[in-house]
């Protein structure tokens, strides 16, 4: 079936350890996203990408980094884990066009302690 | 920038009864904007989308939502809830030619029986 895998699912991590969240998407979409979902804040951008080989920040990035070294995978790397970094992870992708809509991959819940 | 405003971070509403969920939105160009629905340890998943071609568009399980330029707004109606409508609700706007997504902080629907 097509569409968006994320793994882990879910994560129990140490404080100061590194992880890589990763997405793999198989409907040849340009761009990506990662979006960090928290109670009352709604989806919040970490980091895109246009295009394989293109990133940007989005509006909460720091302490996240991402690369985007084909079409498929988009990972998600934490340097080093923070509890304020307690979230839940989607992941998404999008064919170009200002009209067409985000797909969604079914999420990473990461806990930091 | 595009920014998007769900009023009302809680909706119950009765099982049969008129579902309302309101967006505004501002946008210094025509907007595209979309409505997502969330389930409980889900991803979202698209319910519906404006791309200029009708003001009044219709989307899945019943919902439909209507563009009025005039006064900003995007709100997703439904006319008889369903308690299968329980979950939560996210209107979004495409931020142009980066593909972004700007999300708002989302509506829950509770239905009650």
């Amino acid at each position: 079936i097509a569409g968006i895998t994320q793994a882990p699912t879910s994560q129990i991590l140490a404080a100061g350890r590194r992880m890589t969240l990763r997405c793999t998407q198989d409907m040849r979409h340009n761009a990506m996203y990662w979006y960090r979902q928290d109670l009352g804040l709604g989806l919040r951008l970490i980091h895109y990408s246009n295009t394989a080989g293109t990133t940007g920040k989005g509006e909460v990035p720091d302490g996240y980094s991402v690369s985007r070294a084909n079409t498929d995978d988009f990972p998600l790397t934490l340097a080093s884990a923070v509890p304020s970094q307690t979230s839940v992870y989607f992941c998404a992708s999008r064919q170009a066009g200002w009209y067409n809509e985000q797909f969604f991959g079914p999420g990473t819940r990461l806990t930091v302690l | 920038a595009q920014s998007v405003t769900q009023l009302g971070s809680h909706v119950s509403v009765s099982e049969g009864a008129l579902v309302l969920l309101r967006c505004n939105y501002s946008s210094s160009v025509p907007p595209y904007l979309f409505w997502y629905v969330q389930y409980p340890n889900q991803g979202l998943q698209l319910l519906l989308k404006y791309t200029s071609a009708a003001t009044l568009v219709k989307g899945i399980n019943g919902f439909e939502a209507e563009f009025k330029k005039s006064e900003t707004s995007f709100h997703l109606t439904k006319p008889s809830a369903h308690m299968s409508d329980a979950a939560e609700y996210f209107c979004a706007v495409s931020e142009g030619s980066n593909y972004k997504l700007t999300f708002g902080k989302g509506t829950l629907l509770t239905v009650n029986p």
